[in-house]
């Protein structure tokens, strides 16, 4: 079946303007996550869904981070006056539920590029 | 809070050689522990994962040891071939959706 998908795949923006990522999970799953990669570095955790319940955005740098997840399904990241230190790879992942520990399967990422 | 320590940050191993990486957590609650392999420019995807009432599981060229009373765990992988050069990530939970991931370890396999 279809995996995690993401768009875009590349985003380049100025420094100060918005972006928005989107994920779409498998069908099915009831948690998703967002997480940033930096150059090099491991998965830093931003944001949790599961189902209707409240989110978990205690991994949010800032507030100029936000997310929502529309239906239980579709997720849009959302970045407010981009910085350089933005710049990232941002992936989403899904899994069955996430109220036990499952494998959470990846989207191929949206590699943001402020300048 | 939570941590996850990986050892080392890159490696070289000789083709058919075998690699071995460390992680060490902080949070005796953790109970699963994944790893992940993230070749260049692909999303990272699960190859092994243990939880906290096994010591060891093995697949095929792969194994995974966990030691609770000292918490750290280990990814074995024998007879090593260039595709598995990858980003190796290794990752503790306590149990949900949590998952606090190491920094990751380059593994360079070389023929």
């Amino acid at each position: 079946g279809a995996g995690v998908s993401q768009s875009p795949s590349n985003k380049v923006t100025e420094k100060g303007k918005d972006v928005e990522l989107r994920c779409d999970p498998i069908s099915g799953h009831t948690a998703l996550y967002w997480y940033r990669q930096s150059l090099g570095q491991g998965l830093e955790f931003l944001i949790y869904f599961q189902g209707n319940s409240a989110p978990d955005k205690s991994g949010l740098p800032s507030d100029r981070f936000s997310a929502e997840r529309t239906g239980g399904s579709v997720s849009t990241l959302t970045i407010q006056r981009t910085q350089q230190e933005d710049s990232a790879v941002y992936l989403c992942a899904s899994s069955v539920t996430g109220t036990s520990a499952y494998e959470q399967y990846f989207g191929p990422g949206t590699r943001l590029t402020v300048t | 809070g939570e941590n996850v320590e990986q050892h080392p940050s890159t490696l070289s191993v000789q083709e058919g050689d075998s690699a071995v990486i460390k992680c060490t957590y902080s949070d005796s609650a953790s109970n699963y522990f994944p790893w992940y392999k993230q070749e260049l420019g692909k999303r990272p995807q699960l190859i092994i994962d243990i939880r906290s009432n096994v010591g060891e599981k093995k697949d095929q060229r792969i194994a995974v040891t966990l030691n609770k009373t000292a918490k750290h765990f280990s990814l074995h992988i024998t007879e090593t071939q260039p595709e598995d050069s990858a980003v190796y990530f290794c990752a503790a939970s306590t149990g949900t959706y949590k998952y606090i991931f190491g920094t990751g370890t380059r593994l360079k396999v070389l023929a």
